[in-house]
Parts: C-alpha cells; sequence; structure tokens
C-alpha cells in the first residue's frame, strides 16, 4: 500500500510571498500520478495541479509549481505571489498508474496542510 | 463536460434514525464513484468505492453502508446512525487514471 506523508501541519504566509508544501510518499510503483487538492473553507475539494510520474519535467499550473523528485519520492508545491484566496487545506495524493484490481482504483491523500494567507 | 450532484448540503439527524446520502453525475458513463467522510479539520477516510454496478468496496467496518443502484448514481446509507458519524462527506468520481472530481459535500450532526 502506498502512504503518502505531509509533515507541515498549518503554514503561514505573507500575501504576495512565496510558500513551498512538502509531500512524501512511498511506493514500489514506477508509473503513478501525483495530485495536489486545496480545500478552501467552502470545503470544496478543488484540484490545484497534476504530475505524472514518467514525465521529467514539473507541472506548472499558473502561480501553482511541483518540484517532482522521483528518486527521493518528493513532491512539493510552490505557491507564488500568494493572494488571500490561497488560504485553504492543501492534500497531496497519489494514484497508481497502472489499475489491476479494484483495490488500485483508490487515491492515498495525506494528511493535509492548512496554509493561511495574511493581508 | 460532467458534472456531479450531491445531496442534501447540511443534514441533522438523531441518533438512532436512518441515512440516505445520494450522489449523481452527469455527462459520463460507468465513472469510478467513491465516498469521503472528513472530521472538521482533518483528513479525507475513504468509505467506499465502485469501478462499476453491483461492485462496492468498503474500507472501513462502520454502520454505513453504499450502493450503485444506477451506472452514474452512488448513495451513502445507514440504517442506525451514530453520534460519530457526524461529519463531511464527500463523493468523488473518476475514469481510469484521472483525477477525483469531488462534489461540494454534505455536512452531517449527528445529534
Amino acid at each position: 500500500a502506498q502512504t503518502v506523508t505531509q509533515s507541515q501541519p498549518e503554514m503561514s504566509v505573507q500575501e504576495a510571498e512565496t510558500v513551498t508544501l512538502s509531500c512524501t510518499y512511498d511506493t514500489s510503483e514506477n508509473n503513478y500520478y501525483l495530485f495536489w487538492y486545496k480545500q478552501p473553507p467552502s470545503r470544496q475539494m478543488i484540484l490545484v495541479i497534476r504530475q505524472e510520474a514518467y514525465k521529467q519535467q514539473n507541472a506548472t499550473e499558473n502561480r501553482f509549481s511541483v518540484n517532482f523528485q522521483k528518486a527521493a519520492k518528493s513532491f512539493s508545491l510552490k505557491i507564488s505571489d500568494s493572494q488571500l484566496g490561497d488560504t485553504a487545506m492543501y492534500f497531496c495524493a497519489f494514484m497508481k498508474h497502472k489499475l489491476e484490481v479494484s483495490n488500485d482504483y483508490k487515491l492515498s491523500f495525506g494528511a493535509g496542510t492548512t496554509v493561511t494567507v495574511r493581508a | 463536460s460532467q458534472t456531479i450532484h450531491q445531496w442534501p448540503a447540511t443534514l441533522v439527524q438523531p441518533v438512532g434514525s436512518p441515512l440516505s446520502l445520494e450522489c449523481t453525475v452527469e455527462g459520463t458513463s460507468n465513472p469510478n464513484l467513491y465516498w469521503y467522510r472528513q472530521a472538521a479539520g482533518r483528513g479525507l477516510q475513504l468509505l467506499f468505492y465502485s469501478v462499476g454496478i453491483g461492485q462496492i468496496s468498503s474500507e472501513v467496518p462502520q454502520n454505513l453502508s453504499a450502493s450503485r443502484p444506477q451506472d452514474r448514481q452512488f448513495i451513502l446509507s445507514s440504517k442506525k446512525l451514530l453520534l460519530s458519524d457526524s461529519g463531511f462527506y464527500l463523493c468523488a468520481w473518476s475514469f481510469t487514471n484521472s483525477p477525483l472530481h469531488f462534489g461540494n459535500g454534505t455536512r452531517l450532526t449527528v445529534t
């Protein structure tokens, strides 16, 4: 089974500055997907960014970018030019690429990191 | 485009009462469906998932059950609610090798 670890329960950042959230995972798979989800106070889960393990290039979505280190099994999220609307809980998630049994269809989520953007 | 509907948005139920939360997906066929629960300020706990009609996998033993009576419909039920069933329930769908897309959630308070 895959485990996802987010070691930072809470982080605070000044508006317009940059914050980096860490995520590590444990797997024996070679191909897989990694995701970052954002859950604002409304509690709706929003997909922020997606990374495919077989792609070397780090994914980027506007102010959100990842640093994917496959050998280190690390998948950090960088939020640049932080905005008040970025205040949310952020979850890192893992999914296998090769789906052989029903158990493979599950996503493994980290415990989450609460990010507060200060005005 | 695909959309997911989850209802009700909030629910207050007494202990021992039944529960039925419904989730439907539009604009797709044969999606993978999921029920998650989240305690306040905590992570996501997977309760059930389904990769097809009649195929329900349970993650944790509890007094909840799930059913998939139609391809795009996923129902979470309980015959008798416990106080510990309070939480935020999220339904989600996905295709194979694609991210999960979540509904807006149901805030359940058991009194």
